[in-house]
């Protein structure tokens, strides 16, 4: 089974441009979460997507948003990049916490490094 | 809200060391718990959870316990090996709060050879 994969591994851009980060979950999972782990720092909750819709994100500016596709895959994109955007971002997918599966289990890709200069 | 607390790293440890990472959270509701990973170069994977208190995970030789008296749960292992060198995070998932999964800041445990 293939697990979560993320593109690009790097990505680096400068402050003001924007960046469009890619995921695609495990077949059959519908639940993708992102999340950002900046450096030596721990990983903190950008965004829910299940069905298609958003249905939660953390505390983030409005500038990080994101969509999920028909396909379930996700994209999450960032405007007007910040010095401090630079961080590894992280998607995950699950099975779907909506249809009472709250305790199913992350499955994460290895992320896309991102670097604003 | 929802958070995680865990003992700050780095923890250094001897190979065949006993190894005790402490967790403590607090939640509204009633969460499930887990262990996740992150092995160098590696993303995140779940190493054990428990969904109820007393529930015990275990999984690679590590176990932790679920106790919502004490609102904890620890990752144990009797005896480390330099492969489990990694970053570990305790979490939590909690349907009050919105399904997302909390993470604690990690501890980052270096084994001896």
């Amino acid at each position: 089974e293939a697990g979560v994969t993320q593109s690009p591994t790097h990505l680096i851009k400068t402050r003001g441009q924007q960046a469009t980060l890619r995921c695609s979950p495990i077949s059959g999972h519908t639940s993708v979460y992102w999340y950002q782990q900046a450096l030596g720092l721990g990983l903190q909750f950008l965004l829910w997507y299940d069905e298609g819709e958003e249905r939660n994100r953390g505390n983030f500016p409005p500038r990080f948003s994101g969509r999920q596709f028909p396909n379930y895959s996700s994209e999450l994109n960032v405007n007007a990049l910040e010095l401090e955007d630079s961080a590894l971002y992280l998607c995950a997918s699950s099975l779907s916490r909506l249809a009472s599966l709250p305790n199913s289990p992350l499955h994460f890709g290895n992320g896309t490094r991102l670097t604003v200069t | 809200g929802d958070s995680v607390t865990q003992m700050e790293g780095p923890v250094t440890l001897s190979e065949e060391a006993f190894l005790t990472i402490n967790c403590t959270y607090t939640a509204t509701g009633y969460p499930s718990l887990f262990w996740y990973v992150q092995y160098p170069g590696e993303g995140l994977q779940l190493l054990l959870k428990a969904t109820k208190a007393d529930d015990k995970g275990s999984n690679k030789g590590f176990e932790a316990t679920y106790r919502k008296e004490t609102t904890s749960f620890h990752l144990e292992k009797g005896s480390v090996q330099v492969s489990d060198s990694a970053v570990y995070f305790c979490a939590l998932s909690d349907r009050t709060g919105g399904f997302k999964t909390i993470f604690g800041a990690g501890t980052r445990l270096f084994v001896k050879a």
